[in-house]
């Protein structure tokens, strides 16, 4: 079975301390990504990585940086926390080629006060 | 627009009744097709993929129409557990990026 863990499931924090969220994969998946997901608007891709060192920018970034050093490990970075990124935060990974299903870990409530 | 586009619902089914929805897709391109099922504050499951011919997994039954560029998903024989929001995913590039759909919410009723 597919697995994937994020560093913690619930997080509260203040405006502008610097976040760290984690996530790791267990079935060797090349490619990794970083959403965020609020009411009415859906999942919407941060970052994601199609292999280690690589990052590509999703559609909202702004506000946000990654690191992938190992294949198994993605992390997400608010630099200085603010008030609007109070979200669910979703990992997940996939392979690169034949399938591409997306497997989620299961996520991190972060409330910025 | 939306890439991939939803009625957001809710449908309220009766337990055992039948129940179908699409969604749209705007980009032509498009690649892969996916069914993610997502329970209330948990994380999104694949559900199942979406073959052009279409295809059946137990009560559930996706179709690809592609020359209209929408997915339909029918849930035969609802159980409560069926209860949850559908997401509808679409692949757009080589790399494997997915597009997702807001969602579908469904609600099956004693």
């Amino acid at each position: 079975d597919v697995k994937v863990t994020q560093s913690s499931r619930y997080l509260v924090k203040r405006t502008g301390e610097k976040v760290f969220l984690e996530c790791v994969q267990d079935m060797d998946h090349e490619n990794m990504f970083w959403y965020r997901q609020d009411p009415g608007l859906g999942l919407r891709l941060i970052y994601f990585s199609y292999d280690v060192k690589m990052k590509e920018k999703g559609d909202i970034p702004e506000g946000y940086s990654v690191s992938r050093e190992k294949k198994e490990r993605f992390s997400l970075i608010l630099e200085s926390a603010s008030t609007n990124q109070t979200s669910m935060y979703l990992c997940a990974s996939s392979f690169r080629t034949n399938s591409y299903e997306q497997y989620f870990g299961p996520g991190t409530r972060l409330t910025v006060t | 627009r939306k890439e991939v586009e939803q009625d957001p619902g809710p449908f309220n089914v009766p337990e055992g009744a039948t129940v179908a929805f699409n969604c749209t897709y705007s980009n032509s391109a498009s690649q892969s097709f996916f069914w993610y099922r997502q329970d209330c504050r948990k994380e999104p499951k694949l559900l199942m993929s979406v073959y052009s011919s279409g295809n059946e997994d137990g009560r559930f039954t996706a179709q690809l129409n592609r020359a209209s560029q929408y997915i339909s998903l029918l849930i035969r024989d609802s159980k409560l557990s069926d209860s949850a929001t559908y997401l509808c995913v679409v692949r757009t590039d080589s790399w494997g990026k997915l597009q997702f759909g807001a969602g579908t919410q469904v609600v099956v009723t004693p």
